[in-house]
């Protein structure tokens, strides 16, 4: 069974950091790519970044784009969003999610963790 | 800045038939776009249904279908159930990027 376990959100101030982590489970990690997605309580889905199986690819929104590093250790099976220079637009739900390929391009996400809520205040 | 378009609400009575849509301002939407849809209840992480504009996951009901439809993608519900009540989002490949619609919030009623 398949399982994706985000954690690592929190509150922090703008202009702080925090690093998000994802593990993964039930599958062979390094064969697909990754996604994160946000949703702002009550708002829609944002597509935020991904990264190909091995890791040597990776795609940003432009809102996110400078500010935030996705990474992925597949020999701990674990995915990654270090996020800096947070905004408070940035106050969200996070969600990884497993794509149904190795390579990022035209890959989709079928598999959601449940999310880490990440607050940016004062 | 590229924007994907849904229907902000629709709603249906229980076992007919309703179309979402899913536009880019890009231009048409075909298959090179990957259209994937999902769905979302309250509370709930999104749940995937279609992938790569028609093709079902195995968990998707046989009355959720996708296609593309007057240059934009579609998902059709045939038959709606009450359980079928919920947010739907599209998702559309930008080479490099992805991008969601704002959603289409589905009532059963």
């Amino acid at each position: 069974e398949v399982q994706l376990l985000e954690s690592g959100g929190g509150l922090v101030q703008p202009g702080g950091s925090l690093r998000l982590s994802c593990a993964a489970s039930g599958f062979t990690f390094s064969s697909y790519a990754m996604t994160w997605v946000r949703q702002t309580p009550g708002k829609g889905l944002e597509w935020v970044s991904g990264i190909s199986g091995s890791g040597g690819s990776t795609y940003y929104a432009d809102s996110v784009k400078g500010r935030f590093t996705i990474s992925r250790d597949n020999s701990k099976n674990t995915l990654y969003l270090q996020m800096n220079s947070l905004r408070a637009e940035d106050t969200a739900v996070y969600y990884c999610a497993k794509a149904h390929r190795s390579s990022f391009d035209g890959s989709s996400p079928h598999y959601w963790g449940q999310g880490t809520l990440v607050t940016v205040s004062s | 800045q590229t924007v994907v378009t849904q229907e902000p609400s629709l709603t249906v009575s229980p076992g007919g038939t309703v179309t979402l849509t899913c536009a880019s301002s890009t231009g048409a939407v075909t298959s090179g776009y990957y259209p994937n849809w999902f769905q979302q209840k309250p509370g709930q992480a999104p749940r995937a249904l279609i992938y790569s504009t028609n093709n079902k996951h195995s968990w998707t009901p046989a009355r959720f279908s996708g296609s593309l439809l007057g240059g934009k993608a579609a998902l059709t519900l045939s038959g709606v159930q009450p359980e079928d009540e919920a947010e739907y989002y599209c998702l559309l490949y930008y080479g490099g990027a992805q991008v969601f619609g704002g959603g289409t919030k589905l009532t059963v009623l």
